[in-house]
């Protein structure tokens, strides 16, 4: 069975521009999450899908970044226009179910440099 | 704030020796709590997670241990191999219809052959 995949592996940009990252979770998995660890810091939580509804978005740091999850299955973050200090390791993850609590399968994540 | 962090960044093992690697948490009311081994250029590897109503739970090669009037955690880990060498995390994961996982900074182990 395949695991979380991410895309593209390492993003460089310059300040001003947009990129878009792309999450695919594990197939059946209706929870879909994405962290970030910007440099120094701890992974810290953005947002949570469960489907294509956002169950979750008080990680997002402003609204620079802009998250879809349309048909419920893979998921991109936009971030336009991308500063600094949004360089950083994006992670994805995904989870079965949502009551109790479920193991959370991450990505290799996207490393996004701004320059 | 709430947080979940660790004690020491970076511990150095002799291959074959046991590893313990430790992790306060500020949040009293935390329910569940997770390893995670970050490997080079990977993402998050669950380990082993505990339940705020137990105190150690073991898997293989692996104990975590919780200390709920002190609020700490720890991971031992036995016999120490060399594809242990990675970044570990302890966290905490919120339940019900929210589970975000709030992570601390990390304790990196290094193996000595």
């Amino acid at each position: 069975e395949a695991g979380v995949t991410q895309f593209p592996s390492h993003s460089v940009i310059e300040k001003g521009q947009t990129v878009t990252l792309r999450c695919d979770p594990i197939s059946g998995h209706d929870n879909l999450y994405w962290y970030r660890r910007v440099m120094g810091k701890e992974i810290k939580f953005l947002l949570h899908f469960v489907k294509e509804s956002k169950q979750d978005e008080s990680g997002m740091p402003n609204n620079r970044f802009l998250a879809e999850r349309t048909g419920g299955t893979y998921s991109t973050l936009k971030v336009q226009p991308a500063e600094l200090e949004d360089s950083g390791v994006y992670f994805c993850a995904s989870s079965l179910g949502v009551e109790g609590f479920y193991e959370q399968y991450f990505g290799p994540g996207t490393r996004l440099t701004v320059t | 704030g709430e947080s979940v962090g660790l004690h020491l960044p970076t511990l150095s093992v002799q291959e074959g020796d046991n590893s313990i690697i430790n992790c306060a948490y500020s949040n009293s009311a935390s329910d569940y709590f997770i390893w995670y081994k970050q490997e080079s250029g990977k993402g998050p590897q669950f380990i082993i997670d505990i339940r705020s109503n137990m105190d150690k739970r073991q898997g293989q090669r692996v104990t975590v241990l919780l200390n709920k009037t002190v609020k700490h955690l720890s991971l031992q880990i036995a016999a120490t191999q060399p594809g242990d060498s990675a970044v570990y995390f302890c966290a905490e994961q919120d339940s019900g219809g929210y589970q975000k996982v709030t992570f601390g900074t990390g304790t990196k182990l290094q193996v000595i052959p």
